[in-house]
């Protein structure tokens, strides 16, 4: 079974502080993914990567950045968190040339 | 931007009742997937249409892709409380993955 774990479920920070949210995947997938999901709007894409050290902008990449240090794992990183970063952190990862994305439980990011 | 609309957003239905729900657009999609995701979880795949037409059942769930490839349906029978959670699709585009805002069903035991 592919896994995909995120650290933490539930994150309460204060605005301005940098936010690490990290992801693992223990399948060697090539390509992950950061989406956030918010009620009314869907998922909507903020970054991906195709391979170690390799990122690719998604639809709403302003306020964030990404790192890919190892193949397995895939950080977000929120430089200055604002309060309309509050969100659903969803991550996922898949095969190349795949459709089926594979889920993380997600982490929920409360920006005060 | 290829977008996706679902209806209905939210729906609530009995045990046992029959139920179907849309995903509409005006692109046209290479595939297109439905997943189910649960409270306080991620979404989990549930099937991939590929082609035009074409209609495939899991269990009691029947999903179609419409023939131009610009819509899909999910058709549940009689539903169940566990069938409760997020449906979500998702279209493959250009070398990406758009997803719908989803369908909230909840089915009352």
């Amino acid at each position: 079974d592919v896994k995909v774990t995120q650290s933490s479920r539930y994150l309460v920070k204060r605005t301005g502080e940098k936010v690490f949210l990290e992801c693992v995947q223990d399948m060697d997938h090539e390509n992950m993914f950061w989406y956030r999901q918010d009620p009314g709007l869907g998922l909507r894409l903020i970054y991906f990567s195709y391979d170690v050290k390799m990122k690719e902008k998604g639809d709403i990449p302003e306020g964030y950045s990404v790192s890919r240090e190892k193949k397995e794992r895939f950080s977000l990183i929120l430089e200055s968190a604002s309060t309309n970063q509050t969100s659903m952190y969803l991550c996922a990862s898949s095969l190349p040339a795949t459709r089926t994305q594979y889920f993380g439980p997600g982490t929920r990011l409360t920006v005060l | 931007t290829q977008l996706l609309e679902q209806s209905p957003q939210f729906l609530s239905i009995q045990e046992g009742e029959n139920l179907t729900v849309y995903c509409n657009s005006s692109s046209v999609f290479s595939s297109l997937q439905w997943y189910r995701q649960e409270p306080g979880e991620g979404p989990v795949l549930l099937v991939t249409v590929v082609t035009g037409g074409e209609v495939k059942k899991l269990k009691r769930l029947t999903f179609q892709f419409g023939d131009a490839r610009k819509d899909s349906s999910l058709h549940i029978t009689a539903a169940q409380p566990g069938d409760t959670g997020l449906y979500l699709c998702a279209g493959e585009g250009n070398n990406d993955m758009r997803f719908g805002a989803g369908t909230r069903l909840t089915v009352k035991p």
